[in-house]
């Protein structure tokens, strides 16, 4: 069974601080790797894609990527109280369907 | 505006009952995919169709069913045999880029709960 893990629970960030997220999957093939984020009710939408092992930055969103320990991180910088919300990591299988965790719920106390 | 639209945003199914949940894009996309969510949880594939009259089972498709009659629309159907279908429900699609399929754009969501 593919699985992609996230076990951290609900993380709480003063505002103007650095929020890390962590991501574990299980499939070695795997070769595309997203962060999206989700607010209460609402649909995901895409932050960022990683494709390279190494950093990637977009703004405030720095997503790190190591495929021989099989994990994708996401940093967010300078954390706002509009970034509170669920932050699903979703993994590509070979079969062209994406695999979701269960996400991480941030919330920044402003 | 192009986009992917889900209706209704809210259902309610009685005991015994089918109901369909309808997901439309006027974005030209090839694939179409449903997902669930639950309180909690992430999104879990429940079926997916790369083409039009194609479709495959996901990970979660029993009590489950669809259509792809056209590229446009790809309802999901609720069958009675699902005895725990209250959740999230989205419907997702994309355009292959390059050798890749993963820029997946979401419609706003359906709320399923049982009365």
């Amino acid at each position: 069974q593919k699985e992609v893990e996230q076990n951290s629970g609900p993380l709480s960030v003063p505002e103007g601080a650095i929020a890390s997220l962590n991501c574990t999957y299980s499939d070695r093939g795997s070769q595309s790797f997203f962060w999206y984020r989700q607010y209460s009710g609402k649909s995901p939408e895409l932050i960022m894609s990683i494709y390279s092992n190494g950093d990637k930055e977009d703004g405030r969103f720095t997503a790190q990527l190591n495929k021989a320990s099989q994990y994708v991180s996401l940093l967010i910088r300078d954390s706002q109280p509009s970034d509170s919300a669920t932050y699903l990591c979703a993994v590509l299988w070979g079969n062209n369907r994406l695999a979701f965790g269960k996400g991480n719920q941030v919330v920044v106390i402003p | 505006d192009g986009g992917i639209t889900q209706s209704p945003k809210y259902l309610f199914r009685k005991e015994g009952q089918n109901v369909t949940l309808s997901c439309e894009q006027n974005l030209n996309h090839d694939a179409m995919y449903w997902y669930r969510q639950d309180p909690g949880q992430g999104l879990r594939l429940i079926y997916y169709s790369q083409i039009v009259n194609d479709f495959q089972k996901g990970d979660i498709a029993e009590g489950y069913s669809v259509s792809r009659e056209k590229k446009e629309s790809f309802p999901l159907t609720v069958t009675s045999a699902q005895k725990n279908p209250t959740a999230f429900y989205l419907c997702a699609s994309s355009m292959p880029s390059g050798e890749t399929n993963e820029k997946l754009f979401f419609g706003s969501g359906t709320q399923l709960s049982v009365l």
